[in-house]
């Protein structure tokens, strides 16, 4: 069935190092994908997203791009700061049902 | 513009007892979803509504958990009875879904923490 598979975590980084959280997913046809970010005792919102194959979503100095041939979307950013310390999840969506499916949420922690 | 919102933030209860979990959805969206959030199962989709229909139910772990959508502005999610394996947290979202753009984006409340005891 459809899934989606991040990396585990925890990640600890320093600050301004890189940032790589990877995702794969399983889906039939071709679903968005998305990038979620959650800060401690808030609920989820959204970071980028891509809706076709070599899409790259961005924000917040972060980028994800939709490789197809991979099955992949995975979160970079170049330099992180302390203030991106949270939990991130990937999830793709269904055009046709409209429902998300999520990873498991990767936590990153940024020390100063 | 208010985004989901969602009561109680907080509820402790005892086994056994009657939980009622309740959401707001953004006005104008067609889309609600409940999900759960534990350490061990990260997030869970329990259900989601269209259109205040149900659609999709395969998620509710148990006959113990019902939802209802009576209108576009209002859902609930029941527990009875609760357990303590159901303390988790609870989250609603809704989305409205752009035709030609594949789904929308969700905007999720900030959860509903249960702890039965």
């Amino acid at each position: 069935g459809d899934s989606v598979t991040q990396m585990e975590g925890p990640v600890t980084l320093s600050e301004e190092a890189c940032l790589t959280i990877n995702c794969t997913y399983t889906a039939t046809g071709y679903p968005s994908l998305f990038w979620y970010v959650q800060y401690p005792g808030e609920g989820l919102q959204l970071l980028l997203k891509a809706t076709k194959a070599d899409d790259k979503g961005s924000n917040k100095g972060f980028e994800a791009t939709y490789r197809k041939e991979t099955t992949s979307f995975h979160l970079e950013k170049g330099s992180v700061q302390v203030s991106d310390s949270a939990v991130y999840f990937c999830a793709h969506g269904s055009s046709n049902t409209g429902k998300l499916i999520f990873g498991q949420g990767t936590t990153l922690q940024v020390k100063p | 513009d208010a985004g989901v919102i969602q009561s109680p933030r907080h509820e402790v209860t005892e086994m056994g007892q009657e939980v009622t979990l309740r959401c707001k959805p953004i006005s104008g969206h067609d889309y609600l979803f409940w999900y759960r959030q534990t350490m061990m199962r990260g997030l869970e989709l329990l259900i989601y509504f269209n259109n205040n229909v149900p659609i999709d139910d395969s998620g509710m772990p148990e006959d113990r958990f019902s939802a209802k959508m009576p209108n576009a502005s209002f859902s609930t999610l029941k527990i009875q009875p609760s357990e303590p394996r159901d303390s988790a947290v609870y989250f609603c979202a809704s989305s409205f879904r752009t035709s030609g753009t594949g789904t929308g984006e969700l905007f999720f409340g900030e959860g509903s923490r249960l702890t039965v005891l």
